[in-house]
């Protein structure tokens, strides 16, 4: 596997399920982020995650938890969500130095919550 | 606060046409600024960035971009569209704080569609 990759590619949940979304990167970067992309809505940053520990949380409900084990890994627990947190969620990472850091994105999970 | 406006959701060039994909922004400190593309089913790709050498910035697949201070804008272009250029285009600015750019804000994204 190179680059970024997310499992599984699609999931349909009840609004009473728990899942997990996972994120693997293998970049040898040092940062990793979660994004929302609902549509017709910009790019949501949820959390990121530098060194594994989090440094933002952009106001994301508590129903989504993030887990970050090693600079490799990235998870989202979702539990008890809502039909409006259907949308497509994208996993990134960079190396983390001052300057002008890359992102690089994953192909996401389209989250249907029924 | 940054945000990022991208005018037009849709835009539709022919085979060979150029393509101009707007982006203008707002920020309080002088920024860097990307444009990402995003093909279906696929996660976003960096297509260019501006970080304050040259305004006129070249991007991968042709594209380049002119950092306009005055304008506050940073529009995308391509002299002659391809078929494969099709897909969404995303601008998107951050600040440059000591990790530089952790905190990406996006524009709503621009459906960018090649007709033969």
């Amino acid at each position: 596997e190179t680059g970024v990759t997310q499992t599984p590619r699609h999931l349909v949940m009840g609004m009473t399920n728990k899942k997990s979304l996972k994120c693997e990167q293998h970049l040898g970067h040092n940062a990793m982020y979660w994004y929302k992309q609902s549509a017709k809505k910009p790019l949501e940053l949820m959390f990121v995650y530098s060194l594994e520990e989090r440094v933002e949380n952009n106001s994301v409900p508590s129903r989504f938890s993030p887990e970050c084990p090693n600079s490799s890994h990235l998870f989202l627990h979702l539990h008890t969500l809502q039909p409006e947190d259907s949308a497509l969620y994208l996993c990134a990472s960079s190396l983390r130095l001052a300057g002008v850091n890359e992102q690089f994105f994953g192909p996401g999970t389209r989250l249907t919550v029924l | 606060a940054q945000s990022v406006t991208q005018l037009g959701s849709h835009v539709s060039v022919s085979e060979g046409a150029l393509v101009l994909l707007r982006c203008n922004y707002s920020s309080s400190v002088p920024p860097y600024l990307f444009w990402y593309v995003q093909y279906p089913n696929q996660g976003l790709q960096l297509l260019l960035k501006y970080t304050s050498a040259a305004t006129l910035v070249k991007g991968i697949n042709g594209f380049e971009a002119e950092f306009k201070k005055s304008e506050t804008s940073f529009h995308l272009t391509k002299p002659s569209a391809h078929m494969r250029d099709a897909a969404e285009y995303f601008c998107a600015v951050s600040d440059r704080g000591v990790f530089g750019n952790e905190k990406l804000t996006f524009g709503t994204g621009t459906r960018l569609t090649i007709i033969p």
